[in-house]
């Protein structure tokens, strides 16, 4: 595709649920980040993807989220038992290379947790 | 791993004056650093970046400055424009283990008409 597209662009669930976030990174990238970002703040590192290696999972806050990379493409980022706390911006990026040279970001999924 | 400070966390200016914001990285080993702006309600999108073996590197309004031995880079716009309003993010990546990028925490540069 041209960009890197996340799914879906808005989710609202209640307290307890589990959701699922996609990612579609650009064809060819072998980089891939996840981010939260709560309104008006920073961007928290989540989880680095990079081509076979092991995922860098040092940003995930709980056991509750975890994320997976298949055929080193798609990425979904799962949120379980969700709570209140979890409600933000979750962006994905892609890079061609190693170490997020010239990121392109997705245009997040806004998730509210009520 | 990687830390890097911003400063500051708001910045007001007069359009038509420059805006500097500061990063203070702790991996002497960090090779590229890259500033993303973010827009009101937009995704980050890289605006200027740097490598270890540049001092400066500008691009039309602004410019970034890296000096190496104090671990610090700046962002610099000149004659600023109200579309220079948004959320500034630098970030630095180390040149040893998974190379993954490390964000500062943003300055919200707001240019006053």
């Amino acid at each position: 595709g041209a960009g890197v597209s996340q799914s879906p662009s808005n989710k609202v669930t209640e307290k307890g649920k589990d959701v699922e976030l996609r990612c579609d990174p650009i064809s060819g990238h072998t980089a891939l980040y996840w981010y939260r970002q709560s309104l008006g703040q920073g961007l928290e590192f989540l989880i680095y993807f990079q081509g076979n290696s092991a995922p860098d999972k040092s940003g995930l806050p709980s056991d509750r989220f975890s994320a997976e990379r298949t055929g080193g493409s798609v990425s979904t980022l799962t949120i379980q038992r969700t709570q209140q706390e979890d409600s933000a911006v979750y962006l994905c990026a892609s890079s061609f290379d190693r170490g997020g040279e010239k990121l392109f970001f997705g245009s997040g999924t806004q998730l509210s947790v009520l | 791993g990687e830390n890097v400070e911003q400063h500051p966390s708001t910045l007001s200016v007069q359009e038509g004056d420059s805006a500097v914001i500061k990063c203070t990285y702790s991996d002497s080993a960090s090779n590229y650093f890259p500033w993303y702006k973010q827009e009101l309600g937009k995704r980050p999108q890289l605006i200027i970046d740097i490598r270890s073996n540049v001092g400066e590197k500008k691009d039309q309004r602004i410019a970034v400055t890296l000096n190496k031995t104090a671990k610090h880079f700046s962002l610099h716009i000149t004659e600023t424009q109200p579309e220079d309003s948004a959320v500034y993010f630098c970030a630095a990546r180390s040149n040893f283990g998974n190379e993954k990028l490390t964000f500062g925490t943003g300055t919200r540069l707001t240019i006053i008409p």
